[in-house]
């Protein structure tokens, strides 16, 4: 098993761009959950899915801020336009049902300049 | 709203047990304790959890105390790969929020050679 695959790794981008961040969950697992990692920060939960459907977005942190799940090995988090404020490690996390433990992905390192 | 509180740094020498101590004084009756580390520019790997008893797994032992408002992460042979940062967190089962995991501030252990 490969793992939560993320992609791009690292992106540079222009402020006023759309940026799309790209995950893809463990097969199998049905939940899957999008953080946001600042220094000042630190781990917020933006997002999750269950079973493709949006449970809890409360932590988006605004309107720029959307996330799609069009089918279980899939998501995207999208923001448009960017602000350098929203510099930071993106990670996506996948579990089976919500428990045990998550399998987090490598990371988006998103720099808005 | 912090449902842990951990040290926030800890030393340990190479070799030697590392005893990571989390306090979670209000946790329910049908919340988990989980352990997370994060090593540098990773993603947070889980390590292991529990309701009551104490586990062991391949990478750490979990002890939580009777009343179950502490707990303490063992590694029992520390090794310079182990520097990270731990998370102590607690969850719940039920269905939305209660299951999402948490992050605090975590202790960052520092394994000396």
């Amino acid at each position: 098993d490969a793992g939560v695959i993320q992609s791009p790794r690292h992106e540079v981008t222009e402020m006023g761009q759309e940026v799309t961040l790209r995950c893809k969950p463990i097969s199998g697992h049905n939940s899957l959950f999008w953080y946001r990692q600042t220094m000042m920060r630190g781990l917020e939960l933006l997002i999750y899915f269950n079973n493709n459907v949006p449970i809890d977005d409360s932590g988006m942190p605004e309107d720029r801020f959307s996330a799609k799940m069009p089918n279980a090995s899939f998501s995207t988090l999208k923001i448009q336009p960017s602000e350098p404020r929203d510099s930071a490690v993106y990670f996506c996390a996948s579990s089976h049902e919500g428990r045990g433990g998550y399998t987090f992905g490598s990371g988006t390192r998103l720099t808005v300049v | 709203d912090a449902k842990t509180t951990q040290p926030p740094s800890m030393d340990c020498a190479e070799g030697r047990a590392a005893n990571l101590p989390c306090n979670h004084s209000t946790i329910s009756g049908n919340e988990y304790v989980y352990w997370y580390r994060q090593i540098h520019s990773q993603g947070p790997q889980y390590i292991i959890h529990g309701l009551k008893n104490n586990e062991t797994n391949e990478m750490a032992s979990l002890i939580i105390t009777e009343d179950r408002k502490s707990s303490t992460l063992i590694l029992p042979h520390a090794t310079l790969r182990d520097t990270a940062v731990y998370y102590c967190i607690v969850r719940g089962v039920s269905s939305g929020s209660a299951r999402q995991l948490t992050f605090g501030s975590g202790t960052q252990l520092t394994v000396l050679p």
